[in-house]
């Protein structure tokens, strides 16, 4: 099965800085890759997603790439902020309406 | 649009007693899926529907587990004779395959807990 692999685990910058989150898969039937923000004791809130016939999508300060061939993605979180603190889920899927399997999430910390 | 709802919120039992939790999705969206989430980990997948119909199963998810959509809307999941490991966050989640390439929205989960 699919097999999502995600780095770091946990990722502190100071604030204004940029963070970037790195993930792998191995499934190259995989072409949906969404990002998911989870704040402590909250849902899942989908913030960015990118599918297989785009190598990159920018909103606002957030940026996604993918690289189909080597099966990796990244986020990029630029000028961060005291609220873009949460745990940050990478995750892959056939559609965007199959089964998602999520990767093992990124703690990020921005100290103000 | 008032979003994927899931109730109960919380939902303390003790080992070997049986729990349901229910999960409303967003009205007209004809898939409903159900995810596990420990603490520390990302969600994993346990189950989907398409209306009425359930589409797949995780490998991972035992016989005590079980889950309809009997009319394509509402879906409960069973949990039999529940054990310690089966603390979690439940989440549910539902998309429409009819509204174009549309990401999964997710409820807020039920928290289980088992004494």
């Amino acid at each position: 099965g699919e097999n999502v692999e995600q780095h770091p685990s946990t990722l502190s910058v100071q604030e204004g800085d940029s963070a970037v989150i790195k993930c792998t898969y191995s499934d190259s039937a995989s072409n949906y890759f969404p990002w998911y923000k989870q704040e402590l004791g909250k849902r899942p809130q989908l913030i960015i997603d990118i599918r297989s016939n785009v190598g990159e999508k920018k909103d606002q300060r957030i940026a996604v790439t993918l690289n189909k061939t080597a099966k990796h993605f990244s986020l990029h979180i630029t000028e961060t902020q005291p609220e873009d603190s949460a745990v940050y889920f990478c995750a892959v899927a056939e559609t965007s309406y199959d089964k998602v399997i999520f990767g093992p999430g990124t703690s990020l910390s921005v100290i103000p | 649009d008032t979003g994927v709802s899931q109730d109960p919120r919380h939902k303390i039992t003790k080992r070997g007693q049986n729990v349901t939790f229910r999960c409303d999705p967003i009205s007209e969206h004809n898939r409903l899926y159900w995810y596990r989430q420990t603490l520390g980990q990302g969600p994993e997948f346990l189950t989907y529907f398409q209306n009425e119909a359930q589409l797949e199963k995780s490998r991972l998810l035992s016989d005590r587990f079980s889950a309809e959509r009997p009319k394509g809307s509402f879906s409960t999941l069973e949990i039999q004779r529940t054990e310690q490991g089966d603390s979690a966050m439940y989440l549910c989640a539902s998309s429409s395959t009819a509204s174009g390439d549309q990401p999964q929205h997710f409820g807020d989960g039920t928290r289980l807990s088992i004494l």
